[in-house]
């Protein structure tokens, strides 16, 4: 099976622009979740979507929206980015079933705000 | 609130040498616990995961970890270091309920390797 695939891989903005970052899950997974790693904070949970609902969330203001497909592929938005937002952005998908399980992340996308 | 917390930021030890990696947890109930693994410029492996059972779990390339308790610790070990394990490791909560894809990650510990 492939894994996560993630894209761009990089990525530079600056101020004020949107961005918008597409995650392909593994094949018959129906949850992706989206992190953002950064040095100062680490790793943060931003939501998750399961069958194209958004199932959890974290604590990140409404500039930072998601969806899902009926495919289940996922895409992030990000709306007048800020410098803080530079980050690694990473994907993560598991079957999505109530048991928690694991999650295969992929490479991520690093995006840079200037 | 759930937390994660990781007491080492670095370590280095030489190569051959045993290695422990601390991770200490905050939760209500019996936690669903992760050590993963990241390379420089690269995603996250997993590495072990521990849901129930037998405390002392194995893992890929080596590695262990057991879970305590008593103690709210889940240490990661491997008793011979490879110059590949280089690298960060990163523990992690996951918390179980109608509220999946949520992991919960302590900040990291960065392992160096001497020759």
């Amino acid at each position: 099976k492939a894994g996560v695939t993630q894209t761009p891989r990089y990525l530079i903005k600056t101020r004020g622009q949107q961005v918008t970052l597409s995650c392909s899950p593994i094949s018959g997974h129906r949850s992706v979740s989206w992190y953002q790693q950064t040095p100062g904070q680490g790793l943060q949970f931003l939501f998750e979507y399961f069958s194209e609902t958004q199932r959890n969330k974290g604590n990140f203001p409404g500039r930072f929206s998601g969806r899902q497909f009926s495919n289940s592929r996922s895409e992030m938005n990000v709306s007048t980015l800020e410098l803080g937002d530079s980050a690694l952005y990473l994907c993560a998908s598991s079957d999505g079933t109530p048991r928690v399980d694991e999650q295969f992340f992929g490479p991520g996308t690093r995006l840079t705000v200037l | 609130a759930q937390s994660v917390t990781q007491p080492d930021i670095h370590i280095t030890v030489s190569e051959g040498a045993s290695l422990e990696l601390r991770c200490n947890y905050s939760y209500g109930a019996t936690p669903y616990l992760f050590w993963y693994v990241q390379s420089p410029g690269q995603g996250l492996q997993l590495l072990l995961k521990y849901f129930s059972g037998d405390t002392l779990v194995q893992g890929i390339k080596g590695f262990e970890a057991e879970f305590k308790r008593s103690q709210s610790s889940f240490n990661l070990r491997k008793p011979s270091v490879h110059w590949s394990d280089a690298a960060e490791y990163f523990c992690a909560v996951a918390l179980y309920g109608g509220s999946q894809g949520n992991l919960i990650f302590g900040k990291g510990t960065k392992l160096s390797v001497k020759p």
